[in-house]
């Protein structure tokens, strides 16, 4: 079946080290998006890549980084700047036509210790 | 600036009861909007979507919205709810194509026997 697999389901992060979410879907969908929810908020754009080799920040990039080499893959780096990583991200995509609606993948909720 | 307010917090009914779900948006043009459902500690579901055409769409799970332009809203009805409906419920208006949804905070619904 098509979708898209987000790991690790569970990532801890000691102060000060980047980590690296993995986001990869076989819908072969143009367009991919990293959000990230804290509770009470609801979702909050970091990055999103409408083609291969080119991404837009989003209403908080500081201390994140993404890269879109393959159609497929969209991964997300938490930097040791971003001051409050703990939260779930989530991973999303869309065909070009995104007014039909984007398709979640299952989330990483990142804890720093 | 595109906004999405969801007044309500959580909102509590009894199995078999209607539900509406309130949405109101801020956009200058003509908006995408969205529901999505969420489980915890899981990704977002599409329940439906409104680009164009009749102003009453039906979506999945026996859910349906109403785009009211003249009241910048979009709440979300079903008839008759079930225990399985329990869940947080988004509202997302995208902008730039749909490139760049924005969501509203969520409401979550709890539903007692």
């Amino acid at each position: 079946d098509g979708g898209i697999t987000q790991s690790p389901k569970y990532l801890f992060r000691k102060e000060g080290q980047n980590v690296t979410l993995s986001c990869e879907q076989n819908l072969n969908h143009d367009a991919m998006y990293w959000y990230r929810q804290d509770p009470g908020q609801g979702l909050r754009l970091i990055y999103y890549s409408q083609i291969v080799n080119d991404f837009q920040k989003g209403d908080i990039a500081e201390g994140y980084s993404v890269s879109r080499e393959k159609k497929e893959s969209f991964p997300l780096t938490v930097t040791s700047a971003q001051k409050n990583p703990t939260a779930f991200y989530l991973c999303a995509s869309s065909s070009d036509r995104a007014y039909y609606g984007y398709t979640f993948g299952s989330g990483t909720r990142l804890t720093v210790v | 600036a595109q906004s999405v307010t969801q007044p309500d917090i959580h909102i509590t009914v009894s199995e078999g009861a209607s539900l509406e779900l309130r949405c109101n948006y801020s956009y200058g043009a003509t908006p995408y909007l969205f529901w999505y459902v969420q489980s915890p500690g899981q990704g977002l579901q599409l329940l439906l979507k409104y680009f164009s055409g009749d102003t009453l769409v039906q979506g999945i799970k026996g859910f349906e919205a109403e785009f009211k332009r003249s009241q910048s809203s979009f709440n979300l009805r079903k008839p008759s709810v079930h225990w399985s409906d329990a869940a947080e419920y988004f509202c997302a208006v995208g902008a730039n194509g749909g490139f760049k949804t924005i969501f509203g905070a969520g409401t979550r619904l709890f539903v007692k026997a």
